[in-house]
């Protein structure tokens, strides 16, 4: 299976504050890469496929990019509600590994 | 609009079994591979196993070690998960999800407890 290795594994930031997860995979992925956010008690969301692509309802402050071993998602201005989980998927090989998550506080 | 609907969770003993089902709707099931993701606590999402459109192929992770076994009825448009031998570190809310290049869709998840 490929590996993806997330970092941080946690992070807490103020509201406002512009926030990074990387996401780096064990080789060459192409921009095989979609990003998850998991909130308490809900089901995972896809927030970012095909590396940059934003999906369809997901605030415009998330960004992705990358390309082949090295991926970025971005928060431009952090708010209250986007505390949670972060995950980042290679869907180059199957099973489409996840990375560990990036736990995401407000200070 | 697509929906997944899991059921079949609950609390066992170690040793038990669970069946866990996943009903889906919105959709052309029979066209797409079909999975579960687990999420314990204090870890993160994983893999349970996933299955071909036609059931050809199926994938298990490596911890599921012959214990469980994915199946799905097309005709009924349901996916399954039996669950056997559970063992405490199979605590977790799996997620019935549909398998794209990515999961844009996902169950509600449904809790599995094994605790004596």
């Amino acid at each position: 299976d490929i590996q993806v290795t997330q970092s941080p594994h946690s992070l807490s930031a103020s509201a406002g504050d512009r926030v990074t997860i990387t996401c780096q995979a064990s080789h060459d992925i192409h921009n095989y890469v979609n990003w998850y956010q998991k909130r308490p008690g809900k089901a995972p969301k896809l927030l970012i496929y095909d590396a940059s692509k934003l999906e369809t309802g997901v605030p415009s402050r998330f960004s992705g990019s990358g390309s082949g071993t090295d991926f970025i998602l971005t928060i431009s201005s952090l708010q209250p509600e986007d505390v949670a989980t972060y995950y980042c998927q290679q869907f180059d090989n199957l099973p489409y590994t996840f990375g560990q998550g990036t736990k995401l506080e407000i200070k | 609009q697509v929906q997944l609907v899991e059921s079949g969770g609950g609390l066992v003993k170690p040793g038990e079994s669970l069946r866990l089902s996943c009903v889906a709707s919105g959709f052309s099931f029979s066209d797409y591979f079909m999975g579960w993701i687990r999420l314990a606590p204090g870890k993160g999402l994983e893999w349970v196993s996933y299955i071909t459109s036609r059931s050809n192929t199926t994938y298990y992770a490596e911890f599921v070690q012959g214990r469980f076994t994915i199946s799905r009825d097309n005709a009924k448009k349901s996916l399954y998960l039996q669950l056997n031998s559970l063992s405490v570190d199979d605590t977790a809310v799996y997620y019935c999800a549909r398998v794209a290049s990515n999961v844009r869709y996902w169950g509600q998840g449904t809790l599995v407890i094994v605790s004596s």
